[in-house]
């Protein structure tokens, strides 16, 4: 069965400071993995994807996520935080085939000035 | 614009009462998601619908119904309201061939429920 665990349901870094957002994931099958803003009272938009191609996937707004099988990891990281980075993000896995999609329950990142 | 419209964005009505939220999914995605969002429960799945047809359900109340039309826009029905069932309800599409995944869930600004 497929499900996502955000190892942090809050993460606060001062402004120019890395940003490492941790997802691990459970899947049956081949997975495909996404992350997911949501700025308040805003839709999800979409960061970035990974659907088995390239296992580093870069996204937008400077985000970037590497898959790792072996640790069946897909960590959010940014190299320097920006104000407007100050959001709730969502991991979701879904197994290629289905139509199901799981998503975590969330991590808000503050970002201090 | 991931070009998933919602309507109406806020609402606000009384206890009892029953409303009915819209969305139209993008062009040539075939299948709708509903999602509640409230804070205490975070993101819930509600249900999904392709081509017209139910294909999963989550945690939807039984006063809750929906369906999708069609022309593939999707209503969902909300009846007898609680004060619980204060939040935002999001719709999302995404593009199935053959009713598999192939991608991501493309989602709408939200309409914002209030039950006073």
């Amino acid at each position: 069965a497929q499900s996502v665990t955000q190892l942090d349901s809050h993460v606060s870094v001062s402004e120019g400071t890395p940003v490492l957002l941790r997802c691990n994931y459970s899947s049956s099958y081949s997975p495909s993995l996404f992350w997911y803003v949501q700025h308040p009272n805003k839709g999800l938009q979409l960061l970035l994807k990974y659907t088995s191609a390239a296992t580093l996937v870069k996204g937008i707004n400077g985000f970037e996520a590497e898959f790792k099988k072996s640790e069946t990891s897909f960590h959010l990281t940014k190299p320097s935080a920006h104000m407007s980075d100050a959001a709730e993000y969502f991991c979701v896995v879904s197994d290629q085939g289905t139509y199901k999609y799981i998503f975590g329950t969330g991590t808000r990142l503050k970002v201090l000035a | 614009d991931s070009g998933v419209t919602q309507t109406p964005k806020h609402l606000i009505t009384a206890t009892g009462q029953r409303v009915t939220l819209r969305c139209s999914p993008r062009s040539g995605d075939l299948s709708v998601y509903w999602y509640q969002q409230s804070l205490d429960q975070g993101l819930q799945f509600l249900i999904q619908y392709y081509n017209g047809e139910e294909r999963a359900k989550g945690n939807i109340l039984e006063r809750f119904s929906a369906q999708q039309f069609p022309d593939l826009h999707s209503e969902l029905n909300l009846s007898s309201l609680e004060l619980g069932d204060s939040a935002l309800y999001f719709c999302a599409s995404s593009f199935l061939a053959g009713g598999l995944s192939t991608g991501e869930l493309f989602f709408g600004e939200g309409s914002r429920l209030t039950v006073l």
